[in-house]
């Protein structure tokens, strides 16, 4: 079976940095993506990593170690419209849909 | 960039009654879209993999008879709910790739509610 797994809530302050970790087990791997999520919308892209390494984005970042099975999302400076939940995604197959973990709801306060 | 349109954004219906919900692939061809489920607090399940011109793949546990899909061009596929019950309601969401192993755009999903 497919298991993406991520904390279900943090919490952060604005200006500071905070780093939400995915660790996934997929029957197959063709890349991770990081999506965030506000409340009654749809998801809105953030990052893709397939190769092993740091991906850096303006104030987002995204890491991937394939061997390790795992990822983590960097957000840098926060602010308070970064409350919002962050799923991480993966694709197992090549033109398969994405597979998402149960998502992160991040709440950012002043 | 890309664009997913999913309609309706909003809708209510009676227990009993079917639902139809389109999503186009606005500047682009797809041939494979996928459409998601949502509850409240869950993450995104993928219900089913829409294929244009063929039967769509459903995923373990989804009627297939109840959640009717259609792909009948390289930029529509439907949803149609059918015979709903108010735990049939959800938010709806589909998505397309451009590109094999690229990044999925969103439609901008549907509540469904079953009253």
């Amino acid at each position: 079976g497919q298991n993406i797994d991520q904390p279900t809530e943090m919490t952060a302050t604005e200006g500071a940095i905070v780093q939400i970790n995915c660790t996934y087990q997929t029957s197959g791997f063709n890349g991770l993506f990081w999506y965030q999520q506000h409340a009654g919308e749809a998801p809105t892209f953030l990052s893709y990593n397939v190769l092993d390494g740091l991906e850096e984005k303006g104030r987002f970042s995204s890491f991937l170690s394939r061997s390790k099975g795992y990822s983590y999302l960097l957000l840098k400076e926060l602010q308070m419209k970064d409350s919002a939940s962050y799923l991480c995604a993966v694709i197992p197959q090549a033109g398969t849909a994405l597979i998402f973990g149960k998502g992160t709801t991040l709440s950012v306060s002043s | 960039g890309a664009v997913v349109s999913q309609h309706p954004s909003r809708v209510i219906c009676k227990s009993g009654t079917s639902v139809k919900i389109e999503c186009r692939s606005l500047d682009f061809q797809a041939t494979t879209m996928f459409w998601y489920r949502q509850f409240p607090k869950k993450s995104l399940m993928l219900m089913a993999t829409s294929n244009e011109g063929s039967k769509a793949t459903y995923e373990q546990g989804v009627e297939k008879d109840k959640f009717l899909i259609n792909h009948a061009s390289l930029t529509l596929s439907t949803l149609t709910v059918t015979s709903a019950h108010p735990e049939d309601s959800s938010f709806y969401i589909c998505s397309a790739s451009i590109q094999v192993n690229t990044e999925a755009f969103f439609g901008q999903g549907t509540r469904l509610t079953v009253v």
